[in-house]
C-alpha cells in the first residue's frame, strides 16, 4: 500500500498567516493527489484535486503543488473559518490511502 | 447541488450484519464512481469500497469477503452490505461521489455519514 505522510500533524497560526502543509507519498503517484478539509463532526470537503487544481467554489487562498512523491498545500492568508483538519489522499493505486491529517488551529 | 444521504447505521453484534444505503440525487448516478470511506473514533479516514461507473467493484483487504458494495441505478442508491462484523468495523461510514467514472478521480461530494457500532 502507498503510505501518505503528512507534516506537521498540527499547527497553530494567526489570522493572515501563511500556512504550509506537506504530504509525502511512499511511491510515485504522478499528480494524483487530492486535499480535503474536515471540520469536527463533519464530512470531508474537497479543496484541491490532481495536486494543484482548485475545486469549484473553493477560495483562491488555498493552493497545492507538487508531483511524484512530494506535495505541498498552502493557505496564503489564514482566515478564522479555516480551522479543521487537512488531509491528503491518493487514489492513483489501490487501495486509496489518506494521510493522517494536519490539525489547524487559529490563535 | 449534489445530495448524498446515508442510512442504515446502528448497533450490531460481532458476527452480525448491517446494510448501509446512500441515496444520491441531482446528478447522473450511473456515470460516476462511488465510494464508501470510514472513520473510526478519533482516527483518520480509511477507504473501504468503490464501485466504478461501469459497475466494477473494489474492496479494501480489511473488508474483502465480508463487505459488498453495490448499487441500484433505478433507485439512485448505493449500498454497502456488511457481514461478519467485527469490533474494528466500528466507525462513521461516509458515501462519496467521484468526479469521474473511476476510482482514481477525486471525491467531490460526501454524505453526512452514518454511525456503525459493533459491540456485544
Amino acid at each position: 500500500d502507498i503510505q501518505m505522510t503528512q507534516s506537521p500533524s498540527s499547527l497553530s497560526a494567526s489570522v493572515g498567516d501563511r500556512v504550509t502543509i506537506t504530504c509525502q507519498a511512499s511511491q510515485d503517484i504522478s499528480k494524483y493527489l487530492n486535499w480535503y478539509q474536515q471540520k469536527p463532526g463533519k464530512a470531508p470537503k474537497l479543496l484541491i484535486y490532481d495536486a494543484s487544481n482548485l475545486e469549484t467554489g473553493v477560495p483562491s487562498r488555498f493552493s497545492g503543488s507538487g508531483s511524484g512523491t512530494d506535495f505541498t498545500f498552502t493557505i496564503s492568508s489564514l482566515q478564522p473559518e479555516d480551522y479543521g483538519r487537512y488531509i491528503c489522499q491518493q487514489c492513483d493505486i489501490l487501495p486509496c490511502t489518506f494521510g493522517g491529517g494536519t490539525k489547524v488551529d487559529i490563535k | 447541488e449534489v445530495q448524498l444521504l446515508e442510512s442504515g447505521g446502528g448497533l450490531a453484534q460481532p458476527g452480525g450484519s448491517l446494510r448501509l444505503a446512500c441515496v444520491a440525487s441531482r446528478f447522473t448516478f450511473s456515470s460516476y464512481a462511488m465510494t464508501w470511506v470510514r472513520q473510526a473514533p478519533g482516527t483518520g479516514l480509511e477507504w473501504v469500497s468503490t464501485i466504478s461507473g461501469s459497475g466494477a467493484t473494489y474492496h479494501a483487504e480489511s473488508v474483502k469477503g465480508r463487505f459488498t458494495i453495490s448499487r441500484d441505478i433505478s433507485k439512485g442508491t448505493l449500498y454497502l452490505q456488511m457481514d461478519s462484523l467485527r469490533a474494528e468495523d466500528t466507525a462513521v461510514y461516509y458515501c462519496a461521489k467521484h468526479t469521474g467514472d473511476y476510482y482514481y478521480y477525486a471525491m467531490d461530494a460526501w454524505g453526512q455519514g452514518t454511525t456503525v457500532t459493533v459491540s456485544s
